[in-house]
């Protein structure tokens, strides 16, 4: 039983360089979701996706694009990195994102991407 | 949503129980109240959560106040396996977007 699983654990980037992190849940889940946290911090809603085919900007999305490629799979680009985005980046996923359903519901993260740019 | 207060950290010994308490004065009638914890390089895990009335599960107990204005999780018996950040959280459920926002959370040392 998987859950959410990212990809890759580990990068390191020189600025300018172009990269996407990947996610793919298996839990049929409509709502998938991307967070950055950095050192002593709690973690920052980059983007979000309530449902496939929809996208929306989170608290701290400049610098940033993503993509609901299918269900179950989420991606994170980053077009030019900068040494600001150096950060630990999850992924999650829930059953409903809004309404009556949406509050009740957990969302499920991965293990992170640990993204060091230089 | 809503803005929860938790002290930065918090030591405990193991096997006692430990009461990790969250002042949310703002909560609106609508505002779940949810707990995270996330253990040392891994992502915040689901503990539990509760809307008015107290709530068990497996890992924990969430005691919610009358008024609603503050809450606690309740570990039973802490190991060192709990030893990580826990964040309390407000989510609305009024049918409105429904993030999570997380704060600093309680960071919680288990000791032998």
């Amino acid at each position: 039983n998987a859950g959410v699983t990212q990809t890759p654990k580990f990068q390191v980037l020189k600025t300018g360089q172009s990269m996407t992190l990947q996610c793919a849940q298996d839990m049929n889940h409509n709502s998938m979701y991307w967070y950055r946290q950095d050192p002593g911090m709690g973690l920052r809603l980059i983007y979000y996706s309530a449902s496939e085919g929809t996208t929306d900007k989170g608290e701290v999305p400049n610098g940033y694009n993503v993509s609901r490629l299918n269900k179950r799979e989420f991606s994170l680009r980053l077009e030019s990195a900068a040494p600001s985005q150096t950060s630990v980046y999850f992924c999650a996923s829930s059953d409903v994102f809004s309404g009556a359903r949406g509050g009740n519901q957990p969302q499920h993260f991965g293990d992170g991407t640990r993204l060091s740019i230089l | 949503d809503a803005k929860t207060t938790q002290p930065n950290s918090m030591e405990s010994n193991e096997e006692e129980p430990v009461h990790l308490p969250c002042n949310h004065s703002t909560i609106s009638g609508t505002d779940y109240i949810h707990w995270y914890r996330q253990l040392p390089s891994q992502g915040p895990e689901y503990v539990i959560h509760g809307l008015t009335s107290n709530v068990n599960n497996r890992m924990a107990s969430l005691a919610i106040a009358e008024d609603r204005k503050s809450s606690t999780l309740i570990l039973h018996r802490a190991t060192l396996r709990d030893a990580a950040v826990y964040y309390c959280i407000l989510r609305d459920h009024s049918g409105t977007a429904s993030k999570l926002t997380f704060g600093t959370g309680t960071r919680l040392q288990v000791t032998l």
